[in-house]
């Protein structure tokens, strides 16, 4: 496995500001997603970083909406942009590490309210 | 529907068994996924079997995978409050590729 961390862990945010999330991994990755956990739901994938080019992203999220870089193979943000209530949700990085394709590892989430 | 189905609560005593059930809709799935959700933390990966598998034994844990009828199970055995948790059943239909999550099932363990 891999350590995966995530900044900030929790956050509180006014209604129209934006918040960008760091997600850190120490080793070797091949892919990194990012996903939202609405209260009591499940996960849905809002995009999948790619290394130096645009994130791809999912049916229902776009890029002025949840901007995302992806630097370096290590390193991703997302930032979440013009805030409504309807945005606090815990958002989770995942990734796949090089030599394990088929395990993916998820970050300890960053739990966003919006007020 | 739902890409992937999971009965949302389940409650056992102490010592007993667990079983955790899935449903998934995609026939082309390649890989079946068991996470661990405690409150207030991440997923934690608590095991995996590849379509072609029917069963997989991790000291606790017992996966059974049944493709024709696109049914996954967890089996924990001797389960303990710290099992207590939300456990997400995902699927993926390529390597490297996304997750499809089930609303997960929240186990609680009566001592």
């Amino acid at each position: 496995s891999a350590v995966i961390s995530q900044k900030p862990s929790r956050d509180i945010c006014q209604r129209g500001t934006s918040l960008t999330i760091q997600c850190q991994v120490d080793s070797q990755v091949t892919m990194m997603f990012w996903y939202r956990q609405q209260p009591g739901q499940s996960l849905t994938l809002i995009a999948t970083a790619n290394q130096g080019s645009e994130a791809t992203y999912e049916s229902g999220f776009v890029i002025d909406k949840f901007p995302i870089s992806r630097p370096n193979l290590t390193f991703s943000t997302l930032t979440v942009s013009n805030m409504s209530p309807e945005d606090s949700s815990i958002y989770l990085c995942s990734v796949v590490l090089a030599g394990a394709l088929e395990e993916q590892y998820f970050g300890p989430g960053t739990r966003l309210t919006v007020t | 529907g739902e890409d992937v189905e999971q009965s949302l609560f389940l409650s056992v005593r102490e010592g007993d068994s667990s079983v955790i059930n899935c449903t998934y809709t995609d026939s082309s799935s390649t890989y079946l996924y068991w996470y661990k959700q405690e409150p207030g933390a991440g997923l934690q990966l608590l095991t995996y079997i590849f379509s072609n598998m029917d069963m997989k034994q991790d000291q606790r844990l017992t996966v059974l995978l049944n493709k024709k009828d696109k049914h996954l199970s967890l089996r924990i055995a001797d389960t303990q409050t710290g099992d207590s948790a939300i456990y997400f059943c995902a699927e993926s239909r390529s390597t490297l590729g996304r997750l499809y999550f089930g609303r997960g099932t929240q186990l609680t363990v009566w001592p």
